[in-house]
């Protein structure tokens, strides 16, 4: 059973505008939660994370926000350039049971000069 | 330069032989993690240590095994009880920080075609 889902596997925007990549899980025990952006053949690089407590983080062009009633958070990239083309997986924990992340199946994003 | 070192990039093996990966962080820190990625997929957990000489079993354990006996070196051993090796792994690290440890660094990953 997947409990981080990405329901869109992938996603076109243009260079300017505003890229909303959505994530959803099912295990309320999820306390903190994360976006990597991975390139191909590459490892995953950290971009943002944000914790149950708050419902908004922001980070340059990066946002996260988080629906806990909806167990739902979103990442908003604005504006978008063509370098953040990347496959960008969202990843949730529960810190106390040894910060193991379980990934979602992660979302294609192409950004179009 | 700090980080994460995983060879080698491109691993090939025939069908019943066991294979071992390797993983060296010098980033001094206290966990570590081996993940599987298949085409389409999301990163799936396999094993992960917290410290030297202790491993737990992720969520697709079977066929796969681990050992930690220094701090930098957290090597992965593919078994041919493993039914579908082929695959691309990444290891990863983190410090054990407070309640929530720093987000995972992750190495460039080894891909690894059985056939």
């Amino acid at each position: 059973d997947q409990q981080v889902k990405q329901n869109s596997p992938s996603l076109s925007v243009q260079e300017g505008r505003i890229s909303i990549l959505n994530c959803d899980y099912t295990n309320s025990m999820f306390d903190y939660f994360l976006w990597y952006k991975k390139y191909p053949a590459e490892g995953p690089t950290f971009l943002i994370s944000i914790s149950s407590i708050k419902d908004k983080n922001e980070d340059g062009r990066f946002t996260v926000f988080l629906n806990k009633s909806a167990k739902h958070l979103s990442l908003h990239i604005v504006p978008s350039q063509p370098g953040d083309s990347a496959v960008y997986f969202c990843a949730a924990s529960r810190p106390a049971a040894g910060n193991k992340l379980t990934f979602g199946g992660g979302t294609r994003v192409l950004v179009k000069p | 330069d700090g980080g994460i070192t995983q060879s080698p990039k491109y691993l090939f093996r025939k069908e019943g032989q066991n294979v071992t990966l390797s993983c060296e962080q010098n980033l001094n820190h206290d966990a570590m993690y081996w993940y599987r990625q298949d085409p389409g997929q999301g990163l799936r957990l396999i094993y992960y240590s917290q410290i030297v000489n202790d491993f737990q079993k992720g969520d697709i354990a079977e066929g796969y095994s681990v050992s930690r006996e220094k701090k930098e070196s957290f090597p992965l051993t593919v078994t041919s009880a493993q039914k579908n090796p082929t695959a691309f792994y990444l290891c990863a690290s983190t410090k054990v920080d407070g309640y929530y440890n720093s987000p995972l660094h992750f190495g460039n990953g080894t891909r690894l075609t059985v056939t």
